[in-house]
């Protein structure tokens, strides 16, 4: 198995565009989330996708983000308008539900996103 | 508010030596206690995890020691090695509670460099 992939790997934009992030979980894998790691936080817990419904979105810091799973294989994390505060590497993570306990979380390599 | 006290932010050690990071916890409704290796450019990976009802876990060079009533737990990094230069995350599971499933909590980080 490849893994989780994340793409792009690394994203430049200007403050105020939209940008979108992509996540392929690892085939069977039906719970997913989205973390944001920064210097000053460390790694946030965004959202948690179990087999496609949002479970648990407490953690997305705004209005300006919002996250899609259309389908078990792919998951989207969209930031309209982007602000430099929003510059961070972003992690996708996916796992096995099993019993109502999620096994262990396997990360992609992340999407560093810088905003000037 | 941070669920989870990590110490200290960064490390160095002499190789043959051990590293020791420590993180602390408030909910005791935390279930389960990761640790996590991350390397430059990549997702964390888990390394080591222990539940609450146990003291001490060992895998190889890297023993969890926990301890409840005190609602602490450590990594121990025996005969440390270069190749262990890397961040650590401590993390902290707990159940989510509408939707079943559950997420990690993670500490802020360690940066630890092994030294020849």
């Amino acid at each position: 198995d490849a893994g989780v992939i994340q793409s792009p790997r690394h994203e430049v934009t200007e403050m105020g565009q939209e940008v979108t992030l992509r996540c392929k979980p690892i085939s069977g894998h039906n719970s997913l989330f989205w973390y944001r790691q920064t210097m000053m936080r460390g790694l946030e817990l965004l959202i948690y996708f179990n087999n496609n419904v949002p479970i648990d979105d407490s953690g997305m810091p705004e209005d300006r983000f919002s996250a899609k799973m259309p389908n078990a294989s792919f998951s989207t994390l969209k930031i309209q308008p982007s602000e430099p505060r929003d510059s961070a590497v972003y992690f996708c993570a996916s796992s096995l539900r099993s019993g109502g306990w999620d096994t262990e979380a396997f990360f992609g390599q992340g999407t560093r996103l810088t905003v000037v | 508010q941070q669920q989870v006290k990590q110490s200290p932010q960064s490390l160095i050690v002499q190789k043959g030596g051990i590293s020791i990071i420590n993180c602390a916890y408030e909910n005791t409704a935390f279930d389960y206690f990761p640790w996590y290796q991350q390397f430059p450019g990549k997702g964390p990976a888990l390394l080591i995890a222990i539940r609450p009802d146990v003291s001490e876990k060992k895998e190889g060079r890297f023993t969890i020691s926990f301890n409840k009533s005190a609602k602490q737990f450590s990594l121990h990094i025996m005969d440390s090695q270069p190749g262990d230069s890397a961040t650590y995350f401590c993390a902290a599971r707990r159940k989510v509670l509408t939707g079943g499933g559950n997420k990690l909590t993670f500490g802020t980080g360690t940066q630890l460099k092994v030294e020849l």
